[in-house]
């Protein structure tokens, strides 16, 4: 159980388009989603965190405006990249908590490698 | 401010044993994880340790002293399949993951 999906697990687009990211818990409902962003040899770093039906929390430096996140229902959040740029080229995982887990765990998705040329 | 370190590197014998060791300055303490992570691919849970002491789970065994802000994972009977980093992540005071930068782990035959 508590799989996590990611939709696309890659994509190449153009600098200045927009991409968005689904993430998606298969099998369980999931209150709460954090979106990371890993580039090469360093390690996660989390971007925001996803409430379903409220606004995201981001992390300070991440610009909401350019990583607009959407979390409509308890199975689902996106992540849409506005305006990409090369610099915005990284590995972009999505993970989910579930409801009233004591341990916190989170369970991730197999990732999205995002590359902007 | 928060803080977790572990070794950036490490490299062990096929069919050895290895410690990986993490120690942490955190607002808080609610638990502390394990992940393994592939390159190119998402962390995968490998063990969540909230009281002091060893917990065993097959291969792999994951320890923590709290008074010590500290944790080890130690992985036995190393397989080359184990080749991997292995990050060290710690639920603070408010609930929230914080990250170490992972120990990358190279076995080699």
């Amino acid at each position: 159980g508590a799989v996590v999906s990611q939709h696309p697990s890659w994509v190449i687009c153009k600098s200045g388009t927009s991409v968005k990211i689904e993430c998606r818990s298969l099998d369980f409902q999931a209150t709460t989603m954090f979106w990371y962003r890993q580039f090469p040899k360093q390690s996660l770093m989390l971007m925001a965190t996803s409430n379903e039906g409220s606004k995201a929390t981001y992390e300070q430096g991440v610009e909401k405006d350019k990583f607009l996140i959407n979390h409509a229902s308890l199975t689902l959040s996106t992540l849409t990249v506005t305006s990409a740029h090369p610099e915005d080229s990284s590995f972009y995982i999505c993970s989910a908590r579930l409801t009233g887990l004591a341990e916190y765990e989170q369970y991730f998705g197999p990732g999205t490698r995002l590359t902007v040329t | 401010g928060q803080n977790i370190d572990q070794p950036t590197e490490m490299t062990a014998t096929e069919g050895a044993i290895v410690q990986i060791n993490c120690t942490y300055q955190t607002s808080g303490f609610n638990g502390l994880f394990w992940y393994q992570q592939h390159a190119g691919e998402a962390p995968t849970f490998l063990s969540y340790n909230v009281l002091d002491g060893l917990e065993e789970k097959g291969r792999f065994s994951s320890f923590l002293s709290r008074s010590k802000g500290y944790s080890y994972l130690l992985l036995k009977e190393l397989q080359m399949k184990d080749s991997a980093s292995y990050l060290c992540a710690v639920v603070d005071s408010n609930y929230q993951l914080i990250w170490g930068a992972g120990t990358k782990l190279i076995i080699k035959p």
